[in-house]
């Protein structure tokens, strides 16, 4: 079935780059998005990309998608210590069910 | 509401004891999901409503879980029986379609002693 996994976690100082990496299974996604999860708060759509595309970027995050390695990452520029939360990758193949990975553990260190 | 809204957001009951939890969508939002996250997991897909009817019901574990879309507004999960496996974290979707951005509310946990 349909697997997205995910490193656990990542640390970083703040100002420098954080770039979270996964890697899914299903090869009819047709969307891939990435989740953020602060403690005690719901997820919250970040951004997503289409398959179709390389590359997106939206201010500080840049998502990158290499569809024939089933590889996805975000990379958040000059990380601050609010970006610390839980990053979910989850993928869709445009209908109702979404596989989410594990989670990335981002912590900013100031 | 402006958001999804989940009640209750914390609930502690026995093992054995029936469990009721709410979700309230955002208006207009046609779709609504069940997903439930354990501890260090990430969300794990039960349920889609599409209007008042389960479109989808093939995530939920077993036949002790259930869920109602009424009016094709507020949902409510029902957890029968209640066991300890059972305690998690159980987020509310919603969106306008059965495909795109989901808006997630808050959750509620539960916790089965």
């Amino acid at each position: 079935g349909e697997d997205v996994e995910q490193s656990l976690f990542l640390s970083v100082r703040e100002g420098d780059s954080s770039v979270i990496n996964c890697t899914y299974t299903d090869s009819s996604s047709t969307y891939l998005y990435w989740y953020k999860q602060e403690p005690g708060a719901g997820l919250q759509l970040l951004t997503y990309i289409f398959s179709n595309m390389d590359m997106k970027q939206d201010q500080r995050l840049t998502v990158l998608l290499n569809k024939k390695d089933k590889h996805l990452s975000l990379r958040i520029a000059d990380t601050q210590t609010g970006d610390s939360a839980i990053y979910f990758c989850a993928e869709g193949s445009g209908t109702y069910k979404y596989i989410f990975g594990t989670g990335t553990r981002l912590k900013v260190l100031a | 509401g402006a958001g999804v809204s989940q009640t209750p957001s914390n609930k502690v009951t026995e093992k054995g004891k029936y469990v009721e939890l709410r979700c309230d969508p955002i208006s207009g939002h046609t779709a609504l999901y069940w997903y439930r996250q354990s501890l260090g997991q990430g969300p794990e897909f039960l349920i889609y409503f599409q209007g008042t009817g389960a479109a989808d019901d093939s995530g939920l574990p077993n036949d002790r879980f259930f869920a109602v879309r009424p009016e094709g507004s507020v949902s409510t999960l029902k957890i029968q029986r209640t066991e300890r496996g059972d305690s998690a974290v159980y987020l509310c979707a919603s969106s306008t379609r059965g495909a795109g951005e989901l808006f997630f509310g808050e959750g509620s946990r539960l916790t089965v002693l």
